[in-house]
């Protein structure tokens, strides 16, 4: 069956600081990946995504490229804000239709001014 | 526009009794999923809709739960008897389905069962 992997934290960053938050998967297919977030207090919301090999899914900053030799969906942002402190959710969904998706654990990341 | 919108946004009830929890969607979206957010288990998905139908209802946790939808919009989560193991958050989300598969989600339902 389809899983995601990624690192949990939480994760502890100053400012400005270079972040990567790890994310492989094991699915059948070719599955398409995304980042969600959830702000404190707040509902999941959609970060970036990629459908297929090589492609690089990108929003406020936040990058991450399908690496499909490696099975992974790293998201990588150069500088980080306090606005950034939230959970981070790797998720993916293999279906030939619409079908639910598979998360990972979470990341909860914590950004000191 | 309107995104999805679920209600009651909390729910406190004793064991033993039945719940219903809401989820409408965006307007226009085929496909209606629900998943259950624990400490214990993180996101689990639960079912989906596209249309009124729902293809695999496999991943609903046991046979106390159920889900419908009519008229391809709102949907309806229900637990019967429910058990301190049901308490969670339930989201909904839904999606225009093929081939953007992007899911948008509500703000969820806590339940508490007592």
């Amino acid at each position: 069956g389809n899983s995601v992997t990624q690192m949990e934290g939480p994760v502890t960053l100053s400012e400005e600081a270079f972040l990567t938050i790890n994310c492989t998967y094991t699915a059948t297919g070719y599955p398409s990946l995304f980042w969600y977030v959830q702000y404190p207090g707040e509902g999941l919301q959609l970060l970036l995504k990629a459908t297929k090999a090589d492609d690089k899914g990108s929003n406020k900053g936040f990058e991450a490229t399908y690496r499909k030799e490696t099975t992974s969906f790293h998201l990588e942002k150069g500088s980080v804000q306090v606005s950034d402190s939230a959970v981070y959710f790797c998720a993916l969904n293999s279906g030939g239709g619409a079908d639910g998706l598979t998360f990972g654990k979470g990341t909860h990341l914590i950004i000191q001014p | 526009g309107a995104g999805v919108s679920q209600s009651p946004s909390n729910k406190v009830t004793e064991k033993g009794k039945d719940v219903e929890l809401r989820c409408d969607p965006i307007s226009g979206h085929t496909a209606l999923y629900w998943y259950r957010q624990s400490l214990g288990q993180g996101l689990e998905f639960l079912i989906y809709f596209q249309g009124n139908s729902a293809p695999d209802k496999s991943g609903l946790p046991s046979d106390r739960f159920s889900a419908e939808r009519t008229g391809g919009s709102v949907s309806t989560l229900t637990i019967q008897r429910t058990q301190q193991e049901d308490s969670a958050v339930y989201l909904c989300a839904s999606s225009s389905g093929r081939p953007s598969r992007e899911q948008y989600f509500g703000p969820g339902t806590r339940l508490t069962v007592t």
